[in-house]
């Protein structure tokens, strides 16, 4: 079955530092590539999605994804964490242009610490 | 556009007894999806409509959950009876579907969620 996995269900940062939050999914079909950010007590909401357009997609909040088929890899990384980015995000895709619907990895948890 | 909107945003209820969960998709959008949020399973698809019509019903877990869809803007997900198992935060979402390549898959717009207890 076609997945997608997440690794580290929490990662911790200090104020500034570099984010890099890892997404892998299985599959020999592209995908299209979602990460969605869910503050706490709030729905999931959009950060970026890569549509194969450019593999380098930029997102909200400074965040952006790199898409390296040959590494089945979707990671998010952001230069310089601030404390508003403490938040549970999540890796999402689908393997159809149309509208199957998105499988979501478990989350990773990002606290920043002052 | 208040984006989707979902009630009760919290529920605690007793087992056995019967719930029903409620979401208006975004006006305009042609797909709505019910996903489950638990610490165990993380985001797990229940079921999706199409135009008002379920499309893929495989993830609901078993026969007391239903869901149905009588309008372009309105869904219910009941569960009957519930169980202390049943407890998660189910999310609503909904999305405008297009196959175009520049746009790709359909972009979801999540409600604030359901939180549901039951004991």
């Amino acid at each position: 079955a076609q997945s997608v996995t997440q690794l580290g269900s929490h990662v911790s940062v200090s104020e500034g530092a570099l984010v890099l939050l890892r997404c892998n999914y299985s599959s020999s079909v592209p995908p299209y590539l979602f990460w969605y950010v869910q503050y706490p007590n709030q729905g999931l909401q959009l950060l970026l999605k890569y549509t194969s357009a450019a593999t380098l997609v930029k997102g909200i909040n400074g965040f952006e994804a790199e898409f390296k088929k040959s590494e089945t890899s979707f990671h998010l990384t952001k230069p310089s964490a601030h404390m508003s980015d403490a938040a549970e995000y999540f890796c999402a895709v689908s393997w159809n242009s149309g509208n199957t619907p998105l499988v979501f990895g478990k989350g990773t948890r990002l606290s920043v610490i002052a | 556009d208040a984006g989707v909107i979902q009630s009760p945003r919290h529920e605690v209820t007793e087992m056995g007894q019967e719930v029903t969960l409620r979401c208006k998709p975004i006006s305009g959008h042609d797909y709505l999806f019910w996903y489950r949020q638990t610490m165990m399973r993380g985001l797990e698809l229940l079921i999706y409509f199409n135009n008002n019509v379920p499309i893929d019903d495989s993830g609901m877990p078993e026969d007391r959950f239903s869901a149905k869809m009588p309008n372009a803007s309105f869904s219910t997900l009941k569960i009957q009876p519930s169980e202390p198992r049943d407890s998660a935060v189910y999310f609503c979402a909904s999305s405008f579907g297009t196959t175009s390549e520049s746009s790709g898959a359909n972009v979801l717009t999540f409600g604030a969620g359901s939180r549901l207890t039951v004991l």
